[in-house]
């Protein structure tokens, strides 16, 4: 069974502090990986996938597949990066599994 | 383009009724997957549409129904509601073709059985 785990709910960080939101999967196959976000009152959408290997708002993610990891990463966090960001994971038929995400708060 | 339409965007329903969404992808896409969020959850996959058939389908018992129409549309039934049927119910579509994953979601119904 696939699964994705998101172990942070909530991180706070301050502006222009560095950002890493923890995402960890389990699939026995090669999967495709993406981060999702939803600002306030938006519709969620697409950040970023791993098979782009793009910076999308100064985010980046690594696939690391020896530690099934797939985190998000920002150097600069700004004000305008608050929101809930889902990791997710496809076994290729896009069907996704969502982790339980994890909502970033940046103060200014 | 309105991107994916979905409705009603709030309802209420008694436990034991049954319910009918609708989706409208966007232009252009001809698969439509459906996703339960509860509260505090990530989106939970129910089932996928391509061809007006079910082409993949997640953990959900036999009450989730759906269907797709030849314009690519979609509804998503639910029977014999139950109070942990209460969630945000999304709709998304993608673009033909193997390498267009990208998924496009609706802003979602909410769904509230009392």
């Amino acid at each position: 069974a696939q699964r994705v785990t998101q172990p942070e709910k909530l991180l706070s960080v301050f502006k222009g502090a560095p950002v890493e939101l923890k995402c960890n999967y389990s699939y026995s196959g090669s999967p495709e990986l993406f981060w999702y976000v939803q600002y306030s009152r938006q519709r969620l959408q697409l950040l970023l996938r791993h098979i782009s290997r793009e910076s999308i708002k100064g985010f980046t993610a690594d696939l690391n597949k020896g530690e099934t990891s797939f985190h998000l990463k920002k150097p600069f966090a700004q004000e305008e990066d608050s929101a809930m960001y889902y990791c997710a994971l496809s076994g290729g038929e896009r069907a996704l599994t969502f982790g339980s995400g994890t909502r970033l708060q940046v103060q200014p | 383009d309105a991107g994916v339409t979905q409705s009603p965007t709030h309802l209420i329903k008694t436990r034991g009724q049954q319910v009918t969404l609708r989706c409208s992808p966007k232009s252009g896409h001809d698969t439509v997957s459906w996703y339960q969020q509860a509260l505090g959850q990530g989106p939970q996959f129910i089932f996928q549409y391509y061809e007006e058939e079910e082409r993949q389908r997640g953990n959900f018992p036999d009450r989730f129904s759906g269907h797709q129409f030849p314009n690519y549309s979609s509804e998503l039934n639910v029977n014999a509601l139950l109070l942990g049927d209460s969630a945000l119910y999304l709709c998304a579509s993608s673009l033909p073709g193997q390498m267009n994953t990208e998924a496009f979601f609706g802003q979602g119904t909410r769904l509230t059985v009392v």
